[in-house]
């Protein structure tokens, strides 16, 4: 069975410029999340879907991150326009249904200059 | 903001020695779980444990939860160099997760 996918692996944009993720997670998993991971720090939520909508989204930076997973399957995060604070790894991860075992991706690697 | 938060920040092991970190959280759940992340790669799910279960274990590790005091351990018996990993615990269905303990264990 394959895992999640994430693509790229890793982008280097200089700041104000935008730059796209793209997830595709495990086949039958309802529940897609997107996390951000700072060196040396737990991952933090951006945004939870349930199939196409997004049930929670409070922390995410409406400002300049936007998302979406069009058809309930793949997902793509959106940073315009990008800051140096913005450097971090950024995580996909599903689920078959929401609070259980979730499976990583792993990982976006951005490098803001 | 996270949920949950991992006891100590950083643990530093000989190879066979026990392992225990614990986590702290502030709100009700359903559900606690534990992730492991290898340097430079993927987080793994570790053991879920629900709100009704007390102790779970699953090879080495052993995790128990209490959830008057809302906190949970998880013990790494006869550890291994491959062990060395950073720990996060994950609350509640929008799965907040701590800081992590730093586990090194040294062959």
């Amino acid at each position: 069975e394959a895992g999640v996918v994430q693509s790229p692996r890793y982008k280097i944009i200089e700041k104000k410029q935008p730059v796209a993720f793209w997830c595709n997670p495990i086949s039958g998993h309802n529940t897609l999340y997107w996390y951000l991971q700072n060196l040396g720090q737990g991952p933090e939520l951006l945004i939870r879907y349930e199939n196409e909508e997004a049930v929670d989204d409070s922390q995410l930076p409406k400002d300049r991150f936007s998302a979406e997973r069009l058809k309930g399957v793949d997902s793509t995060l959106k940073i315009q326009p990008a800051e140096l604070g913005d450097s971090a790894v950024y995580l996909c991860a599903s689920s078959v249904s929401t609070g259980v075992e979730q499976y990583f991706g792993p990982g976006t690697r951005l490098t803001v200059t | 903001s996270q949920q949950g938060e991992e006891d100590p920040q950083a643990l530093s092991i000989q190879e066979g020695e026990n392992a225990t970190m614990n986590c702290s959280y502030k709100t009700s759940i359903n559900n606690l779980q534990w992730y492991r992340q290898n340097s430079g790669r993927g987080l793994v799910h570790l053991i879920l444990i629900r709100s009704n279960e007390r102790e779970k274990h699953s090879g080495r590790l052993r995790v128990t939860l209490d959830t008057s005091k809302k906190s949970s351990s998880l013990l790494i018996t006869a550890s291994r160099a491959a062990d060395t990993a950073s720990y996060f615990c994950a609350t509640g269905e929008d799965m907040r997760f701590g800081a992590g303990t730093r586990l090194t264990v040294k062959p």
